[in-house]
């Protein structure tokens, strides 16, 4: 089983409808990350969370460290949001970083 | 800044050649990451480094593997002999007090 467990794996959405990705994780960590990736190969981290929840424009992440789980939320979602979206954690134990295997988003006009 | 820097962007070789990929950090940023990413096994991390050290290194595939990090300011992550299963696009990513920043990666190709 995977350390770092994301879903949907694919998720198509009509624009302007609200999305939510999600991520379980089963390892202590002292922070997570959510990533996005463009389908020109580029990697950006949206989001750096240790608890609470962080918004960045149309974008919300959420964590709940007891029932280690992240949900990350796009409001009003837009074609430009189709990308793949990466949930990586940071393990207590060794400091090492561990990957989702992505949430492929496509947002249809 | 200009963010993290990589090089080359694409690469195509053949089975047996050394190949050799570059970063430039994030001035100020105290990590340095090296990943691997394929269709099949998503995003992986090969090495990091913390203050020019290599921590962790067991993300490496094999011996035919090896990075370094010289200075605060450069690493090189070098495959020798590349074979083609080493195809894959390598990140490098750097982080200072928490955020990790990317670089545009480079697309390794080993015919």
């Amino acid at each position: 089983k995977n350390e770092v467990e994301q879903s949907p794996q694919n998720l198509t959405a009509q624009e302007g409808e609200f999305i939510t990705i999600n991520c379980s994780y089963s390892v202590g960590i002292s922070a997570l990350h959510w990533l996005q990736q463009h389908p020109g190969g580029g990697i950006v981290s949206l989001f750096m969370l240790s608890s609470g929840k962080k918004k960045h424009g149309r974008l919300i992440a959420t964590i709940n460290i007891q029932e280690k789980h992240s949900s990350l939320h796009i409001t009003a979602s837009h074609p430009r949001d189709s990308a793949v979206y990466i949930c990586a954690v940071r393990s207590l134990k060794d400091n090492d970083m561990r990957f989702g295997a992505g949430t492929r988003l496509t947002v249809k006009p | 800044d200009a963010g993290v820097i990589q090089s080359p962007r694409h690469e195509v070789t053949e089975m047996g050649q050394e190949v050799t990929l570059r970063c430039k950090p994030i001035s100020g940023h105290d990590y340095l990451f090296w990943y691997r990413q394929t269709m099949m096994r998503g995003l992986e991390l090969l090495i990091y480094f913390n203050n020019n050290v290599p921590i962790d290194d067991s993300g490496m595939p094999e011996d035919r593997f090896s990075a370094k990090m010289p200075n605060a300011s450069f690493s090189t992550l070098k495959i020798q002999p590349s074979e083609p299963r080493d195809s894959a696009v390598y990140f490098c990513a750097s982080r200072g007090d928490g955020e990790l920043f990317f670089g545009e990666g480079s697309r390794l190709t080993v015919l």
